[in-house]
């Protein structure tokens, strides 16, 4: 199975911070990652596909790079209703496993 | 808009089948143009990708599952259908229903969801 870790888990931040997210594949995974961001009680929001393809109506401070085994999700500067969680998921195996989860909070 | 909705009874026993439909609008599961899929996220953790179905009622599942699910496709209603057998505690959780983009060369990804049902497993 692959295994996906985010770190930092959480992380608190100010409004205009530039905010990186990364995530580490067990193996190799090509291109085959995404960025999903959760709000309470909704359900995720796609926001970037295949590494670094924005997903549309999804705002051009979302940015994400990556190939192989290690990943970025870089947010260039924190908007309020940036403050969420947010997961990468694989879809390389089958089981399109996705990573814990980090926890992006206001400063 | 493409919208999704789970829907099915929020609370089953321990050792039944846990049974949950998902109707689609704004989209025909029947163009064949995506797949239909289920996701979980136990309260206060993470995703879970439990598996999908294409409109011909090919079935794709997470390994870890898959002796326990069943997803199955109802085209005429626009919906699609998931059973788990054999619930215990472990299976408490919001249930999400998505659809599923493949493509050769992004790979699989959910584009839209619905806003997630609670189920919780408790005699």
């Amino acid at each position: 199975d692959i295994q996906m870790t985010q770190s930092p888990s959480s992380l608190s931040a100010s409004v205009g911070d530039r905010v990186t997210i990364t995530c580490r594949a067990s193996q190799t995974i090509a291109k085959h990652l995404n960025w999903y961001q959760q709000r309470p009680g909704k359900g995720p929001d796609l926001l970037i596909y295949a590494a670094y393809n924005l997903h549309r109506g999804v705002p051009s401070r979302f940015s994400g790079s990556g190939s192989g085994t290690d990943f970025t999700l870089t947010i260039s500067s924190l908007q309020p209703e940036d403050f969420a969680t947010y997961y990468c998921q694989e879809s390389y195996s089958t089981s399109y496993t996705f990573g814990q989860g980090t926890r992006l909070e206001i400063k | 808009q493409v919208q999704l909705q789970e829907s099915g009874p929020g609370l089953v026993k321990p050792s039944q089948t846990l049974s949950l439909t998902c109707t689609v609008s704004g989209d025909s599961i029947s163009s064949g143009d995506h797949y239909w899929a289920w996701i979980r996220q136990p309260p206060g953790k993470g995703l879970e990708w439990m598996g999908y179905i294409y409109y011909s009622g090919n079935t794709y599942y997470n390994p870890s599952l898959k002796s326990r699910v069943s997803i199955s496709v109802d085209t005429s209603k626009n919906q699609f259908s998931l059973k788990v057998n054999s619930v215990t505690a472990a299976d408490t959780a919001v249930y999400f229903c998505a659809r599923n983009v493949w493509d050769s060369g992004s790979g699989s990804y959910q584009d839209y969801w619905g806003q997630g049902i609670l189920i919780t497993v408790s005699s």
